[in-house]
């Protein structure tokens, strides 16, 4: 049962344009989401989050958008630049219960084209 | 201020053999975080403990597997007995609080041939 789903596993975009990964959730005790990048080989690397109190984040080339009634958020990077290539995770968690525990996505393969 | 730290990087061991992956946090946090993620998949969380205690292990598998986060030292994984579905990556976690944000580490790969 997947609780956290990505459901483009690759996306292909061109330099200095647009991209945005979806990602939807089941769970509704979840209330906290984040996105992480991952290069291979390391581990992933936090780069945004929203709380389920906002439908909005944005921090410089990144925006999350959290659409609660639709269950589903996405992240806008802009502009793409080829060093975004990697996969991106999202991730939610349900703070009300305490606890950092994470549920991932099975994550996006995002490669920006020079 | 170094970050997590993971190793070893890479594990290989035969089927049966014990592995041992070790994580210490950054300086500072006192919550740790296993995360498993097998080839071509997510992560998913396996345990979560704060010094000398197992808060959560609900994604742990019940057998083979335990976790511990003593007073002093690094938390261990350990896997006994390792078959052929226990090669993953496994990455540790580590935060300053139960809300703040999570770090991980780089992971380690294991191998089970």
């Amino acid at each position: 049962d997947q609780q956290v789903k990505q459901n483009s596993p690759s996306l292909s975009v061109q330099e200095r344009r647009i991209s945005i990964l979806n990602c939807d959730y089941t769970n509704s005790m979840f209330d906290y989401f984040l996105w992480y990048k991952k290069y291979p080989a390391e581990g992933p690397t936090f780069l945004i989050s929203i709380s389920s109190i906002k439908d909005k984040n944005e921090d410089g080339r990144f925006t999350v958008f959290l659409n609660k009634s639709a269950k589903h958020l996405s992240l806008h990077i802009v502009p793409s630049q080829p060093g975004d290539s990697a996969v991106y995770f999202c991730a939610a968690a349900s703070r009300g219960n305490a606890g950092n525990m994470l549920t991932f996505g099975g994550g996006t393969r995002l490669m920006v084209k020079p | 201020n170094a970050g997590v730290m993971q190793n070893p990087r890479h594990l290989v061991r035969r089927r049966g053999q014990e592995a041992r992956l070790r994580c210490s946090p950054m300086k500072g946090h006192s919550h740790v975080y296993w995360y498993r993620q097998l080839p071509e998949e997510g992560l998913k969380f396996m345990v979560y403990l704060q010094k000398e205690n197992i808060i959560d292990e609900s994604g742990m598998p019940k057998e083979r597997f335990s976790a511990e986060f003593p007073k002093e030292g690094p938390s261990i994984l350990r896997i006994q007995q390792v078959v052929r579905g226990d090669s993953a990556a496994y990455f540790c976690a580590s935060s300053m609080g139960e809300n703040t944000e999570a770090f991980f580490g780089q992971g380690t790969r294991l191998t089970v041939v």
